[in-house]
């Protein structure tokens, strides 16, 4: 089975440029996550979507971020302006339906290692 | 709101010697509790969870966890590390879903394995 493809693996750009990076859940998959890790405040959760709505974007940094799922198989993350502050490794996670537990795990992609200079 | 600990920042650990990484939570309802290893450069891999029953759980790759409730411990061991073990761990504890679902993870043990 296909996981959770994130593309690009790899983004280094100056600062100032727009980064868009891409996210294909499992197929199936009803919920989507973008989360962002650093060596300073480790995982963190940016926004998340149920069945292509986002939920809860309080974790986006500020307005320079953001988040679409145009339908089912896609999600976008993007940063307009870039700062090198945003260099980090983002990654994407799906997971399938709660159902009355609640308790499906997530997936992860690969995650994008982003730079900005 | 749910938080996670992770006492431990590095862990070192020789080949074939038994491995114990601690996880303490902080949730207010019954907890999902999660295992994730990371490999330089890779995502994150699921290796074992805990919602109920059984509060010793079986994982992949070799690995266990036990849940505490009177430690709000979720401790995960393995007895005989090998040096495909070497790599990060996350513990995350999961929301209900009224709670909106989130994972909360912790700060991650980094485990370097010695031959």
């Amino acid at each position: 089975d296909a996981g959770v493809i994130q593309s690009p693996r790899h983004e280094v750009t100056e600062m100032g440029q727009e980064v868009t990076l891409r996210c294909k859940p499992i197929s199936g998959h009803n919920s989507l996550f973008w989360y962002r890790q650093t060596m300073m405040r480790g995982l963190e959760l940016l926004i998340y979507f149920n069945n292509n709505v986002p939920i809860d974007d309080s974790g986006m940094p500020e307005d320079r971020f953001s988040a679409k799922m145009p339908n089912a198989s896609f999600s976008t993350l993007k940063i307009q302006p870039s700062e090198p502050r945003d260099s980090a490794v983002y990654f994407c996670a799906s997971r399938g339906s709660q159902g009355a537990l609640g308790n499906q795990p997530q997936h992860f992609g690969d995650g994008t290692r982003l730079s900005i200079l | 709101a749910q938080s996670v600990t992770q006492p431990d920042i590095h862990i070192t650990v020789s080949e074939g010697a038994s491995l114990e990484l601690r996880c303490n939570y902080s949730y207010g309802a019954t907890p999902y509790l999660f295992w994730y290893v990371q490999s330089p450069g890779q995502g994150l891999q699921l290796l074992l969870k805990y919602f109920s029953g059984d509060t010793l759980v079986q994982g992949i790759k070799g690995f266990e966890a036990e849940f505490k409730r009177s430690q709000s411990s979720f401790n995960l061991r393995k007895p005989s590390v090998h040096w495909s073990d070497a790599a990060e761990y996350f513990c995350a504890v999961g929301a209900s879903r009224a709670a909106g679902n989130k994972l909360t993870f912790g700060g991650g043990t980094r485990v370097l394995v010695k031959p």
